[in-house]
């Protein structure tokens, strides 16, 4: 099993709240990634990093805000949660060499009410 | 942007029997990779296969890989009850300068004792 934390694994707060979703990994991985999912959906690619200090927004829009100041932290925000924001946030990490397969946390679910 | 397509989007059938899983994408990809996710759970890699392979086995596992076609095929044999899960392909794209996987629609397979 890979070596990539996610926390809460579930949340449920509610509108207008400020959210931040822990990911951690003790692989030494340069590329990290979140994605959102909906229940029985594709994964959606909303940020990923190169490594520290670099961020990028990925595929899907999303209102959410990430930061890398270590390697092997990669946190995601809310600043004002809202209903919309309701799904499944995974977070991934993956070698420097391109190609190399992802490892998955196992997601934190967000219920925002 | 969507990359690839899945079908069937369910699979259910008796444990012993082989479960075929199909994936088109659209773009060239540097390669193909295969994930399972159990309910509630982050991904899990399977098995990846490069662009100038056509076949790849690991264990009851084999993949299959047609450039011209852009599809590949997942063929689990003697299927068990704990195959359970949803099955999604992901291409590494050859544009992108750093590795983004897009993901298939996904697989839902259930394997009844």
């Amino acid at each position: 099993e890979a070596d990539i934390y996610q926390t809460p694994r579930y949340l449920v707060i509610g509108t207008g709240k400020k959210i931040t979703l822990e990911c951690s990994q003790t692989m030494g991985h340069d590329k990290m990634y979140w994605y959102q999912q909906d229940p029985g959906m594709e994964l959606h690619l909303i940020h990923y990093s190169y490594g520290v200090n670099s961020t990028e927004k990925g595929d899907l829009s999303s209102e959410s805000t990430v930061s890398r100041i270590r390697t092997e932290h990669f946190p995601l925000t809310l600043e004002s949660a809202r209903p919309s924001h309701t799904s499944q946030y995974l977070c991934a990490s993956s070698g420097s060499t391109g190609g190399l397969p992802q490892h998955f946390g196992d997601g934190t679910r967000l219920s925002i009410l | 942007s969507q990359q690839g397509e899945e079908d069937p989007q369910a699979l259910s059938i008796q444990e012993g029997e082989n479960a075929t899983m199909n994936c088109s994408y659209k773009t060239s990809i540097n390669n193909l990779q295969w994930y399972r996710q159990n309910s509630g759970r982050g991904l899990v890699h399977l098995i990846l296969i490069r662009s100038n392979e056509r076949e790849k086995h690991s264990g009851r596992l084999r993949v299959t890989l047609d450039t011209s076609k852009k599809s590949s095929s997942l063929l689990i044999t003697a299927s068990r009850a704990a195959d359970t899960a949803s099955y999604f392909c992901a291409t590494d794209e050859v544009n992108t300068g750093f590795q983004k996987l897009v993901f298939g629609t996904g697989t839902r397979l259930l394997v009844s004792p």
